[in-house]
């Protein structure tokens, strides 16, 4: 069966540091990859996507993640981190054929940011 | 608000009762998704309509679940006889076609006493 793993269960970082997410899935066919972010108290939201092309993608709030589909991963990164990017966020695939575009996610980073 | 409406935002309930989740996608949306997502664990999948078609179910939905989507716009999710194992966060998600990105509601939060 198809799965996602977040390597990270928690991370805890200083503002200003470098953050990486480590993102890998299990599915030999082509796949839609996503980052969700959950901010405390709040619903779930789309901080970036890869479809096709590029396979580094940017997306909102200085976040970008790269596609390497010889290593079956999509690590999220950002040079910079601040207090409010404090949330939990989960990587998430779609298989492009065969399913009816149902999320897989994985578990789970919660990133905590020390100021 | 234009998002994704979940209610009631929590429910609690004693086990062996009925309870009722609606949730109401965007408007233009025609595919929704129900998810359930448990303390250290990401969303799991449990359901997906097209319009008012239910498409496609887990094995994780018992059938002590069900769901509609009578019109193809707001969605039902109903659980009998609930168990203390239902607790847990039931979310609903809404999209326009494939390959696109999924929005997500707020959640309702049900907890079987």
């Amino acid at each position: 069966a198809q799965s996602v793993s977040q390597h990270n269960h928690h991370v805890i970082l200083s503002e200003a540091a470098s953050l990486e997410l480590g993102c890998n899935y299990s599915y030999g066919g082509t796949v839609n990859l996503f980052w969700y972010v959950q901010y405390p108290g709040q619903h779930l939201q789309l901080l970036l996507k890869y479809f096709s092309g590029d396979p580094l993608v940017k997306g909102i709030k200085g976040f970008e993640a790269e596609f390497i589909k010889s290593k079956f991963s999509f690590n999220l990164r950002k040079p910079s981190v601040q207090w409010s990017d404090t949330a939990e966020y989960f990587c998430a695939v779609t298989l492009r054929r065969g399913s009816q575009g149902n999320l897989i996610f994985g578990k789970g980073t919660k990133l905590s940011v020390k100021p | 608000d234009t998002g994704v409406s979940q209610n009631p935002r929590h429910k609690i309930t004693k086990r062996g009762q009925n309870v009722t989740f609606r949730c109401d996608p965007i408007s233009e949306h025609n595919r929704l998704y129900w998810y359930r997502q448990t303390l250290g664990q990401g969303p799991e999948f449990l359901t997906y309509f097209q319009n008012e078609a239910q498409l496609e179910k887990s094995r994780l939905l018992s059938d002590r679940f069900s769901a509609e989507r009578p019109k193809g716009s707001f969605s039902t999710l109903e659980i009998q006889r609930t168990e203390q194992g239902d607790s847990a966060m039931y979310l609903c998600a809404s999209s326009f076609g494939a390959n696109t990105e999924a929005f997500f509601g707020q959640g309702t939060r049900l907890t079987v006493v």
